[in-house]
């Protein structure tokens, strides 16, 4: 069955640092890999997602991740990250059943000034 | 274009009784799908709908319930409330079941039961 690990449960950074969020997926196929931002209170948006094709996948805000077969891993990136960007990161698995998904634990990020 | 809504934003109930949630799903959007996030934890599939028929379910118990409509709204029930029932709950829905169905998330209902 597919499952996410998001290792990192808070992450702080200074504004305008560089950002790096973990996930890594348990499934034996290529797996449909998305990234979700919760702000508090809010539902889930949709950052990016990752069917097949070019491994870099752009999304929105200014993020990026990158799917590696080989370490099991969907890492979201920022180069420069803004306060605005504070809030609750969630890892995704699609595709063993339909657009099903499953999540991972989530990773806070708090935005230092 | 219209998102996913959802309604009440806030309910309060006690053990015992049953609650019903609502979502609107997108326009052009015939699956609707319902997750339970509780407190410090990813959401977790209770069940989808597609074109009002279920369509999957996660590992829930049958006190947990659905309905969807002929405009693709849907419906949540929850009976005989538990405490670990507490969470929110988010509806997200997408134009189809296919895996590259990508899924769109309402705001959630926030459940609290006393």
């Amino acid at each position: 069955a597919q499952s996410v690990t998001q290792p990192d449960i808070h992450i702080t950074v200074s504004e305008g640092a560089s950002l790096e969020l973990r996930c890594n997926y348990s499934y034996g196929a290529t797996p449909y890999l998305f990234w979700y931002v919760q702000s508090p209170g809010q539902g889930l948006q949709l950052l990016l997602k990752y069917f097949s094709g070019d491994t870099l996948v752009q999304g929105i805000k200014g993020f990026e991740a990158e799917f590696k077969r080989s370490q099991s891993s969907f890492n979201l990136r920022k180069p420069s990250v803004h306060w605005s960007d504070a809030a609750e990161y969630f890892c995704a698995v699609g595709r063993e059943y339909g657009n099903k998904l499953v999540f991972g634990a989530g990773t806070i990020l708090r935005v230092k000034s | 274009e219209t998102g996913v809504t959802q309604s009440p934003t806030h309910l309060i109930k006690t053990r015992g009784q049953q609650v019903t949630l609502r979502c609107s799903s997108q326009s052009g959007h015939n699956t609707v799908s319902w997750y339970q996030q509780a407190l410090g934890q990813g959401p977790q599939f209770i069940f989808q709908y597609y074109r009002e028929e279920e369509n999957g379910r996660g590992n829930f118990p049958p006190r947990f319930s659905g309905l969807q409509f002929p405009n693709y709204s849907s419906e949540l029930n929850v009976n005989a409330l538990e405490l670990d029932d507490s969470a929110l709950y988010l509806c997200a829905s997408s134009p189809g079941q296919g895996s590259t169905d990508t899924q769109y998330f309402g705001p959630g209902t926030r459940l609290t039961v006393l």
